[in-house]
């Protein structure tokens, strides 16, 4: 089955222990995507990247970081979180070009207290 | 930045009943795609329409856009309770396929 798995789907961590939501998608698509979803701010982008080794910020990147490595996987890194991370995150991937949707993971729901 | 403005923010019909969802949003676009999602899971794409399409259909969906509005809308046909979601619009509009989303459309199809 065609699908962006992501783990974990649910994590609740402390101010400052290093993280990583892993996110893989079986479909061969070049472009893969991090978002949060907060109450009132809906969707943002958090990085993107067009292919292996070719990641770039979204429009909130602080506080986060991405690896490209390979082609299916595109890991989401919190160094040091804090509770303003605390949010449900999606993971998405999509092929390249101009007529083609997202396919979205389950989403990953994260507190940091 | 947001770039879809959906309305209604929120919309309670029967089932059997058409419902209406809107979006409007700033600047060009390349494609404008709707979006499902219910609660706390993942989107599911719907439909994506061209820039240079006015309309088109999936099934119970129809979706129309106007790029001299800038404005989109998605019609469902005869709900069911199993559309009860959030409804999203989302708009691909530079180089690098970033889908800029809107806060979506709460829609509740009571049996």
């Amino acid at each position: 089955e065609a699908q962006v798995t992501q783990n974990p789907r649910y994590l609740i961590t402390v101010t400052g222990k290093k993280l990583t939501v892993t996110c893989s998608q079986n479909m061969n698509h070049e472009y893969m995507s991090w978002y949060r979803q907060d109450p009132g701010l809906g969707l943002r982008q958090i990085y993107y990247s067009m292919n292996v080794e070719v990641t770039d910020k979204g429009d909130v990147p602080e506080g986060y970081k991405v690896s490209r490595k390979e082609k299916r996987n595109f890991p989401l890194i919190l160094e040091s979180p804090s509770p303003n991370q605390t949010s449900l995150y999606f993971c998405a991937s999509s092929l390249v070009g101009k007529t083609h949707g997202y396919t979205f993971g389950s989403g990953t729901r994260l507190t940091v207290v | 930045s947001q770039q879809g403005e959906e309305d209604p923010q929120a919309l309670s019909i029967q089932e059997g009943e058409n419902a209406t969802m809107n979006c409007s949003y700033k600047t060009s676009i390349n494609n404008l795609q709707w979006y499902r999602q219910n609660s706390g899971r993942g989107l599911v794409h719907l439909i994506l329409i061209r820039s240079n399409e006015r309309e088109k259909h999936s099934g119970r969906l129809r979706v129309t856009l106007d790029t001299s509005k800038k404005s989109s809308s998605l019609l469902i046909t005869a709900s069911r309770a199993a559309d009860t979601a959030s409804y999203f619009c989302a708009t691909d509009g530079g180089s690098n396929y970033k889908l800029t989303f809107g806060k979506g459309t709460l829609l509740t199809v009571n049996p």
